[in-house]
């Protein structure tokens, strides 16, 4: 069956990075667009990034554009989230997700909580 | 780009019809036909149950139908059922390669 299974997620300082991996398994990955999508305790979606099958285009929120970088290994099956120069508003369950259709997700993860704080 | 505009909360009686409306601009909702719509049960990931405005994916029942006039765009959930409590979110696709979300509209089964 189709699985994507965030990793990564804890606790980091301001200024500080982390990386965020997604494994997926149970379809034919290379088939599919992927994003991050994220959301604040308590509060709505946000969506982070999307990149395409072939690694080419990548789009990015202006709430992360330049500090947060989006890849992937079609190789291992993998989606990743480099996350430089982290804020307290970036706190959130950042969850991983599968293109299905045009600019939405049909098959989301179960997320994974990245908590920035001194 | 500004987040979508949804009421904070709607209500509707077991059977009853209830409509969640999400409200952007021409630069978004009012100018694609890339709206969808997400359902979010508390501690669970979300659920797509609308796509490109009116779409329904696969499981999804025909109860959930999807509309947009102009720059709004419209969830109706019909014969309202206890299970479709739940958190449900619009997204649409925005210039320059963007994606928004509204804010979330609670939706409470009387």
């Amino acid at each position: 069956q189709v699985q994507l299974v965030e990793s990564g997620g804890g606790l980091v300082k301001p200024g500080g990075s982390l990386r965020l991996s997604c494994a997926a398994s149970g379809f034919t990955f290379t088939d599919h667009y992927m994003s991050w999508v994220r959301q604040a305790p308590g509060k709505g979606l946000e969506w982070i990034s999307y990149i395409s099958s072939s690694s080419s285009p990548i789009y990015y929120a202006d709430s992360v554009k330049g500090r947060f970088t989006v890849s992937r290994d079609n190789a291992k099956r993998s989606l990743y989230l480099q996350m430089n120069s982290l804020r307290a508003e970036d706190t959130a369950v950042y969850y991983c997700t599968r293109e299905d259709y045009y600019y939405a997700s049909g098959r989301w993860g179960q997320g994974t909580l990245v908590t920035v704080s001194s | 780009q500004s987040a979508l505009t949804q009421p904070p909360s709607a209500s509707g009686s077991p059977g009853q019809s209830v409509t969640i409306s999400c409200t952007g601009t021409s630069s978004d909702v009012g100018g694609y036909n890339y709206v969808s719509w997400y359902q979010q049960h508390p501690g669970k990931a979300p659920k797509l149950m609308i796509y490109e405005v009116n779409k329904r994916p696969s499981g999804v029942p025909d109860r959930f139908s999807g509309s947009k006039s102009g720059s709004t765009a419209s969830l109706t959930v019909s014969g309202l059922q206890a299970e479709d409590e739940a958190d449900y979110y619009c997204s649409s696709y925005a210039d320059s390669n963007k994606l928004l979300f509204g804010g979330g509209t609670k939706l409470t089964v009387l």
